[in-house]
């Protein structure tokens, strides 16, 4: 049974660049969220999705950010014109529907030049 | 306001003692989890151990324990035997909602664990 996989594991952009993190949620899961950390910091939520619809997005950027997860492939967090305060690892985390826990993914170390 | 505070910002233990950490939280809502993860050096999370609100007995995962004290307000993480390879950084992370569907979670600031030889 294969984890969350998120990739890529480590991303560098310049800013104003764009980049998109993937993430593939584990086996049966059809819940999927996305949360930030920055350096020496716990993770912040950022948006949680089901199949095509978000469910909660109340900790993202208002601009510039924007999370989708299709009927079919991986979620996407997409972040516009990047900036230097952008830079975090950015963790995936999925569940099943009725669920006790979340499980992580590797993360995206996201670094703008 | 803070809804998970973890008060230790680092932490030591000799190898092979136990070590207690600390976790409290605040929330209204009668149904509610705590979790705690570890995150290595390497980055990934690593689920731990999880605590229900409406459990009766504290949780336990092999070397791990939660401490829950439902009035107090507190989920503390217990490791016994204390290995080199626990040294990381540990994070208490509460959902709160009934039937644990699809609520995000909320993590505290965590405390870095570092086991001596």
């Amino acid at each position: 049974n294969a984890g969350v996989m998120q990739n890529p594991r480590h991303l560098v952009r310049r800013r104003g660049q764009e980049a998109r993190l993937r993430c593939s949620p584990m086996k049966g899961h059809s819940h999927v969220y996305w949360y930030r950390q920055l350096p020496e910091e716990g993770l912040k939520f950022m948006v949680y999705l089901q199949k095509e619809n978000i469910i909660d997005e109340s900790g993202m950027p208002k601009e510039r950010f924007s999370a989708e997860f299709p009927k079919e492939g991986p979620s996407i967090l997409r972040i516009q014109q990047v900036v230097r305060g952008d830079s975090a690892a950015y963790f995936c985390a999925s569940s099943p529907p009725i669920a006790d826990t979340q499980y992580f993914g590797p993360g995206t170390r996201l670094t703008v030049l | 306001a803070q809804k998970i505070t973890q008060t230790q910002p680092g932490m030591f233990v000799q190898e092979k003692e136990a070590v207690t950490l600390d976790c409290t939280y605040d929330t209204s809502d009668p149904s509610y989890g705590l979790f705690w993860y570890k995150q290595p050096s390497s980055g990934e999370m690593i689920f731990l151990i999880y605590q229900g609100s409406y459990d009766q007995q504290n949780a336990t995962e092999g070397r791990y324990s939660l401490n829950f004290q439902k009035a107090r307000k507190s989920a503390n993480l217990v490791i016994s035997a204390s290995q080199l390879g626990d040294s990381a950084m540990y994070f208490c992370a509460m959902r709160e909602g009934r039937d644990n569907y699809g609520q995000n979670f909320v993590f505290g600031p965590g405390t870095r664990l570092s086991v001596l030889p």
